[in-house]
């Protein structure tokens, strides 16, 4: 599979764990992007990296969020003590520069009990 | 504030009927346009895009008409098969992604295609 790549598929965790979900671009996709997605809403920006650089960050990406991309092939987002509210999916998409589709993987389930 | 919406939030059509999605957008910066659609338990998957210098597109059965004076867009699919059922996005951005502008969804509209 030359996809995007996501993993877990589904998370469930209690509130005030940490989590991490890892995304595995297409390859040679020099751009990677993070959203996320609430039930009947459409995808919301969270961040976005060219190669290594985090080069954009929404404000709805709060301090207990972290995503890095340490050397520009794969990305990890963490979120520290999770809240009921972060329960999403969260997806990964990636694209190669010049061009303006966006691969999306399949997403992380996030469920915080 | 900006914001990218949805006509109708459902939509059914018979099989072999031709659908049209809509969708208004609110900012009149954005000069980049794009459909999604996707399916239950999956990642949104491009279906066409469109920039604002143009005010049609068409692909493969389906068709992307932008109107920038009234700051409306609208996916049409010709000969609505079943597996077109999905949820459809439009999306938009001030350029394109290739530019590092994040896409701004809206809300959805789901297509419901009966036999």
């Amino acid at each position: 599979d030359t996809g995007v790549s996501q993993n877990p598929r589904h998370k469930i965790t209690k509130r005030g764990q940490n989590v991490t979900f890892r995304c595995d671009p297409i390859s040679e996709h020099n751009r990677l992007y993070w959203y996320r997605q609430t039930l009947g809403q459409g995808p919301e920006f969270l961040t976005y990296f060219q190669n290594e650089a985090q080069l954009e960050k929404s404000r709805l990406l709060s301090d207990r969020f972290s995503a890095e991309r340490p050397k520009g092939s794969f990305s990890t987002l963490e979120i520290q003590r999770t809240e009921q509210g972060d329960s999403a999916m969260y997806l990964c998409a990636s694209s190669l520069r010049l061009e303006g589709e966006l691969f999306f993987g399949s997403g992380t389930q996030l469920s915080v009990l | 504030g900006e914001s990218v919406g949805l006509h109708l939030p459902t939509l059914s059509v018979q099989e072999g009927d031709n659908s049209i999605i809509n969708c208004a957008y609110s900012n009149s910066a954005s000069d980049y346009f794009i459909w999604y659609k996707q399916e239950s338990g999956k990642g949104p998957q491009f279906i066409i895009d469109i920039r604002s210098n143009m005010d049609k597109r068409q692909g493969q059965r389906v068709t992307v008409l932008l109107n920038k004076t009234v700051k409306h867009l609208s996916l049409q699919i010709a000969a609505t098969q079943p597996g077109d059922s999905a949820v459809y996005f439009c999306a938009e951005s001030r350029s394109p992604p290739d530019s590092g502008y994040a896409l701004n969804f809206g809300k959805g509209t789901s297509l419901l295609v009966t036999p």
